[in-house]
């Protein structure tokens, strides 16, 4: 089992702030990715990083894969409500190895 | 459009039963994968396959049973269902056949099980 720790786990902010969330591991993985998960609903893929250091934005969403490809954070500039979710990373390790990470709930505040 | 159907959405169990959660998916995808998720352990694997009679074990294979006999359905058959299988499951399906490897998943909406 390849471990994905992310951090924080719960997360309350106001509206209008910023925030990062990180996804870390003592292994390698050939992709990460980023879902957002809401209440009763599976999981939806928010974006994809391949090479090292990449950085990839969608929005008021910054994505950046670490360098060594063991790590990755998301950056979310003026959070509003509609971000609030379960956020998820999965790091690909060979074909058919998916290993999520543990999570972080983020809770934005009007 | 449909993608990924889950059902039953909720289900109780008592310990010992058998049961099997239903998955279909309309988008001819290769990839099929079954995942459970527990709070503060994420998404988990339990079984995949990459194509019409082609199953493989994921990380928590032990009590689940499953098999491929369409492109479509991939149904996932718990024996002798546990306290310990309670749990929110979720399909989903990609469609190359490396779904596990850094594809983009599609999930459906998941079934809650509670087993007493």
């Amino acid at each position: 089992t390849q471990l994905l720790e992310q951090s924080p786990q719960f997360l309350s902010i106001q509206e209008g702030e910023n925030l990062t969330v990180y996804c870390n591991s003592s292994s390698v993985f050939s992709s990460l990715q980023w879902y957002r998960q809401e209440p009763g609903e599976g999981p939806v893929l928010l974006v994809t990083v391949v090479t090292g250091g990449e950085v990839k934005k969608l929005k008021r969403l910054t994505f950046q894969f670490g360098d060594a490809r063991k790590d990755s954070s998301l950056h979310i500039t003026a959070a509003q409500p509609g971000d609030t979710g379960l956020y998820l990373c999965a790091g690909a390790a060979g074909a058919n190895n998916l290993f999520f990470g543990t999570g972080t709930r983020l809770t934005v505040i009007p | 459009n449909a993608g990924v159907t889950q059902t039953p959405k909720f289900q109780v169990l008592k310990t010992g039963q058998s049961m099997t959660l239903q998955c279909a998916q309309d988008m001819n995808h290769e990839y099929m994968s079954w995942y459970r998720q527990d709070p503060g352990m994420g998404l988990r694997l339990i079984h995949y396959s990459v194509g019409a009679g082609i199953t493989d074990q994921g990380e928590v294979p032990n009590g689940y049973n499953v098999s491929r006999s369409t492109t479509e359905d991939f149904p996932l058959r718990l024996l002798s269902a546990a306290p310990s299988q309670t749990s929110v499951y979720f399909c989903a399906s990609s469609y190359s056949p490396l779904g596990g490897a850094g594809e983009k998943l599609f999930f459906g909406s998941g079934t809650q099980l509670s087993v007493l």
